[in-house]
């Protein structure tokens, strides 16, 4: 079992819906991410909330919106997404900057 | 840019074959290497840290070396519950961190 836990674990929508995806990890990590991983490819950096503070990743789409409540969870908005976002949504932790990093199991995600 | 390279893509082994993935990279900065495990379905797992050259880490029927160019992954007389692809990442001193494609191995038994 994992110790970053993401809901949903399956998610379809329409390409007008607004969904959100949720993580939430109790490690103490001060450092959590998103990825993005499409079948037979490694997982690409989204993302970055280390202290609770967003670096971006200038190629995602504003479609995608990330928020940081506290540190122990991490939010992505999704809203108007398109056919290519079909992917495995993939969230991480790790205590800081240089240590490994912690995955969940992802949220798979359809796009219809 | 930093790049990882993984070699072989694919790797088909029978259970007590022992064999060796690699991981080649150029990063400004390394500080640090990580192997993944994934499953189907699953996030990538992890199995190690290495952070300078020379390094080497141990557990259970794996083994993980690094130089300055590259690390590997040992595997000695794998089981059929080895069968995963293993993931190579190298994190840059901007703190990125950059993966590798994979390398499918399957353990027959």
């Amino acid at each position: 079992d994992t110790e970053v836990t993401q809901t949903p674990k399956h998610l379809v929508m329409g390409m007008t819906n607004k969904k959100s995806l949720k993580c939430e990890q109790h490690m103490g990590h001060r450092a959590m991410y998103w990825y993005k991983q499409k079948a037979k490819k490694p997982p690409e950096l989204m993302f970055v909330y280390s202290y609770e503070k967003l670096s971006i990743n200038e190629s995602v789409p504003s479609r995608f919106s990330p928020e940081c409540p506290n540190s122990s969870l991490l939010n992505l908005h999704l809203h108007a997404l398109q056919p290519e976002d079909s992917a495995l949504y993939l969230c991480a932790s790790s205590q800081l900057d240089n240590q490994p990093q912690h995955f969940g199991d992802g949220t798979r995600l359809s796009i219809l | 840019e930093d790049q990882v390279t993984q070699s072989p893509e694919a790797l088909r082994l029978q259970e007590g074959e022992s064999s060796s993935l690699n991981c080649s990279y150029t990063v400004s900065g390394l500080r640090g290497l990580f192997w993944y495990r994934q499953d189907p379905g699953k996030g990538p797992e992890f199995l190690f840290t290495l952070y300078s050259a020379g390094e080497e880490k141990e557990k259970e029927r794996l083994k993980a070396t690094l130089t300055k160019k590259e690390s590997f992954l040992h595997i000695t007389a794998p089981k059929p519950e080895d069968s995963a692809t293993y993931l190579c990442a190298v994190q840059n001193d901007d703190y990125k961190l950059s993966f590798g494609a994979g390398t499918t191995v399957t353990v027959r038994a």
